[in-house]
């Protein structure tokens, strides 16, 4: 039940093109749906998040569409890079104040944006 | 940059050995988080601290150990290094609000037990 399924594994996309990566999760005490980007060699980084209150947020070229009803949420890249050319990881938590809040990872996708 | 510094960069130890690792949170956030990051996997939360004491633990057992310090530093301990110890750990530091937090992640210590 804490577990959250991410997909697909691996992405290639156009440069110009739409990257959509998906996530699905089973534990609706889940509250915080966090989107991180990391490079080879770094830590990750926070890209954008969003809480259940909402179905959709949008930062730039990243989007965060959130199906609370499936207990699914994704991440669409616009107008892919080659400079997004990383791997994503999707994550939940449980917003402080009751259980710790770590954060449960998914398996993360390798994006690759061809030029 | 996220503010959040972890020394070493790269370790090499053998089995059985004991090893700590460094973080360095932001300023001012009162709550670091330990996650270790197996090579094409995702991160998986090892502990968190909260003002100095232990405020959670995921499914590492007790040779993995941690200390918070009041200057916002943090250690990772690990005990008794077993060869799937090899991996990059991570620490996260954040401000434990009502609001939530978000975590901040460092660049990792890329740990190998040979």
């Amino acid at each position: 039940q804490q577990q959250v399924k991410q997909s697909p594994q691996s992405l290639i996309v156009q440069k110009g093109g739409i990257s959509i990566i998906n996530c699905a999760y089973e534990n609706t005490a889940f509250d915080y749906f966090p989107w991180y980007q990391q490079f080879p060699g770094k830590g990750p980084a926070l890209l954008i998040a969003i809480r259940p209150d909402v179905s959709e947020k949008k930062e730039g070229r990243f989007t965060i569409s959130f199906n609370k009803s499936a207990k699914q949420f994704s991440l669409h890249i616009m107008d892919s890079q080659p400079g997004d050319s990383a791997t994503y990881f999707c994550a939940a938590s449980i917003e402080p104040g009751g259980a710790t809040n770590k954060l449960i990872f998914g398996t993360g996708t390798l994006l690759a944006v061809q030029p | 940059e996220t503010g959040v510094t972890q020394s070493p960069t790269h370790l090499i130890k053998t089995r059985g050995q004991q090893v700590t690792l460094r973080c360095s949170s932001q300023s001012g956030h009162n709550t670091v988080s330990w996650y270790q990051q197996a090579l094409g996997q995702g991160p998986q939360f090892i502990f968190q601290y909260y003002r100095e004491e232990e405020n959670g633990r995921g499914n590492f057992p007790p040779r993995f150990s941690g200390l918070q310090f009041p200057n916002y530093s943090s250690e990772l301990n690990v005990n008794a290094l077993e060869l799937d110890d090899s991996a990059l750990y991570l620490c996260a530091s954040s401000l434990w609000s009502a609001g939530g937090e978000t975590q901040y992640f460092g660049p990792g210590t890329r740990l190998l037990v040979l």
